[in-house]
Order: C-alpha cells, then structure tokens, then sequence
C-alpha cells in the first residue's frame, strides 16, 4: 500500500463544475505538496501547506493533519484545468527530507 | 529566463549505451532532485543533492551516477542503458531541503532504450 492514496483515479468534469481531488496519507509528515502535471508533461508547483488552507485563484487547498487527509479543490472548473494533479507528502527520516508521491488523478474538463 | 532547464527533453538510445542528461537552476537554490516517472506517472526519488553533497540517494542502479559540479548543477549519468530504463526524468530544485519548500521543476527528458 502507497504511504499516499489519491482518489478519483481518474476524474470527468463539465465546464464549470465544482472538484475535489482527495489525498490521504499514512505517515507523519512536515509538508504536503499539490502539483499541476500538463498534458505537455510539465510539472508545477500549485501548493505547499502544512496547515489549515490556502487560495490561489480558483484553487483551494487543505489539510486536516489530525485525520491525515488533504484536499485539492476547483471552483468554476475550466477545460485548460485539464491534467494531472499530484499529492506529495514530505517526511522527516535520519537520512533527511524526502518527497513520496501519490499516483496522481487525472481530470478532464469537458467543455 | 527558464528557472530548471534540463537537456535533451528527448534522448532515444539503443540498449548498452552510455548517455548524460543535463540539469541547471538560476534560482539560486541549494537543493537539487532527480526524480523518475514510469509509464504509468508514477513519481520516485532518485537522488537528491544539497549544496553539491549526496543527501538521498534511493534503490537506483549503481548505472545511475549523479553529480553536482556545483550548486546550479546536477547531471545524470546513466551507464550500459536497460529497456526498463525509458522513463521520464525530471530534474527539481528547492531552496529548502526536502519537502520544506515549493519545488520547481525542469520539462523533463523523455528517455526511450531500444
């Protein structure tokens, strides 16, 4: 079992439609990361939080640490919002920091 | 100004080969990844440097060598090439170490062995 478990998989959405992409983990962490992977491949940094929530336009991140979950959330979903998201959690080990990923969901905006 | 280039964004290569991918950062940070994606997206650690010094480094081939001439540096280096080696490899930098900061990521290089 992944230390870190996204659902949906795979997700279908209408233009306009509200989405919540859900992360939950297993172990202690410091941080928990959502990234943005493009159809075009490119990976980007949307989130870092380790607490409470944050906004950033029409996305919306949280965590509840107590119940290890994080949740990513779109509102007025677009089709350019069309591509991979990923949950990774960074964790404290002796060897240092590291990053362990969810396996992605992929969402498709139709318009 | 890219932040993360990695070069080639294509490397197409014949089984047994040796082949380097490039990675530079301007952002002035002090850690530097190379990460793996399979065919399925999934993402895994490779290596990770902090100020030129080996912090991570994960159950990889002793066939992958990395190595930081300096802070805005990492390259990979990957010896006698096996099928199972076509991926995707992104190279990531942070100012932080770890997962304490945003990560900042190259386009990637698509690595297919024949």
């Amino acid at each position: 079992k992944n230390e870190v478990e996204q659902s949906p998989q795979n997700l279908t959405a209408q233009e306009g439609e509200f989405i919540t992409i859900n992360c939950s983990y297993s172990v202690g962490i410091s941080a928990l990361h959502w990234l943005q992977q493009h159809p075009g491949g490119g990976i980007v940094s949307l989130f870092m939080l380790s607490s409470g929530k944050k906004k950033h336009g029409r996305l919306i991140a949280t965590i509840n640490i107590q119940e290890k979950h994080s949740s990513l959330h779109i509102t007025a979903s677009h089709p350019r919002d069309s591509a991979v998201y990923i949950c990774a959690v960074s964790t404290q080990e002796t060897s240092g920091s590291r990053l362990t990923f969810g396996e992605g969901t992929q969402l498709t905006v139709n318009p | 100004d890219t932040a993360v280039s990695q070069t080639p964004k294509y490397l197409v290569t014949q089984m047994g080969n040796d082949k380097s991918i490039k990675c530079e950062q301007n952002l002035g940070h002090d850690t530097m990844y190379w990460y793996k994606q399979d065919s399925k997206k999934f993402l895994k650690i490779m290596f990770s440097y902090n100020n030129k010094e080996l912090i991570i480094n994960e159950t990889v081939p002793n066939r992958f060598s990395p190595k930081s001439p300096d802070k805005a540096h990492l390259n990979l280096h990957i010896n006698s090439l096996e099928l199972g080696d076509s991926a995707v490899y992104f190279c990531a930098s942070s100012q932080g170490f770890g997962g304490s900061s945003p990560l900042h990521f190259g386009n990637g290089t698509r690595l297919t062995v024949t």
